[in-house]
């Protein structure tokens, strides 16, 4: 079946823009996740919805990142007032379950998000 | 917060050895997981393991959950050129997010 996709697969922006990324999750999986990686770095966690709720956002590094998934299944991540620091590729993973143990986690192929 | 310290950083080794990584952590997991990143691709899943002790096989590959709760390894036998990318180990901790905490990554080359 199909697996997790993301658009777009690469986003170049100016600093100040504003940029939204969107990720479809496996069909069926009620959590998703959303990290952020940097170059030469492992991923590293934003933000976890289990169904159309934000369950846990600690990862969020401002207020000028926001994501949201209304019906549950899509999920887009907003990025207000870009910076230069923000360019990294912005992976998308999904889950059956969102509870611990058996979360295995199935990752989209990322957003390389650009700030010039 | 927590962290993961993965090693080596990198392996540069020859087709048809044995290659062995782990990661440590201050903190305990009840969840670990390694992961193969290929460029310009997402993680790819490759072993889970969720219980102390357990050792798991997939296909040459297998892994280990330390008794301690605090490390893992992952050996990868008779290595072969398509090995080639960047290996992530991540745990989880218990509670209700699932969010995971990833190592900085391995970066194996194999030479044919």
């Amino acid at each position: 079946g199909a697996g997790v996709s993301q658009t777009p697969s690469n986003k170049v922006t100016e600093k100040g823009k504003y940029v939204e990324l969107r990720c479809d999750p496996i069909s069926g999986h009620t959590a998703l996740y959303w990290y952020r990686q940097s170059l030469g770095q492992g991923p590293e966690f934003l933000i976890y919805f289990q169904g159309t709720g934000a369950a846990d956002d600690s990862g969020l590094p401002n207020d000028r990142f926001f994501a949201v998934r209304p019906e549950g299944s899509v999920s887009t991540l907003k990025i207000q007032r870009t910076e230069r620091g923000d360019s990294a590729v912005y992976l998308c993973a999904s889950s059956p379950r969102g509870l611990t143990p058996y979360n295995e986690q199935f990752f989209g192929p990322g957003t390389r998000l650009t700030v010039l | 917060g927590q962290q993961l310290n993965q090693s080596p950083q990198s392996m540069f080794i020859q087709e048809g050895e044995d290659v062995s990584m782990n990661c440590t952590s201050s903190s305990i997991f009840n969840t670990w997981l390694w992961y193969k990143q290929d460029p310009g691709e997402g993680p790819v899943l490759l072993i889970a393991l969720y219980k102390a002790g357990e050792l798991t096989s997939n296909g040459r590959l297998t892994a280990q959950f330390g008794i301690t709760r605090k490390d893992s390894f992952l050996n990868i036998s008779a290595s072969i050129p398509s090995d080639v990318g960047i290996y992530f180990c991540a745990g989880q901790t218990s509670g209700n997010t699932g969010k995971l905490i990833f190592g900085q990554g391995t970066t194996l080359q194999v030479k044919p």
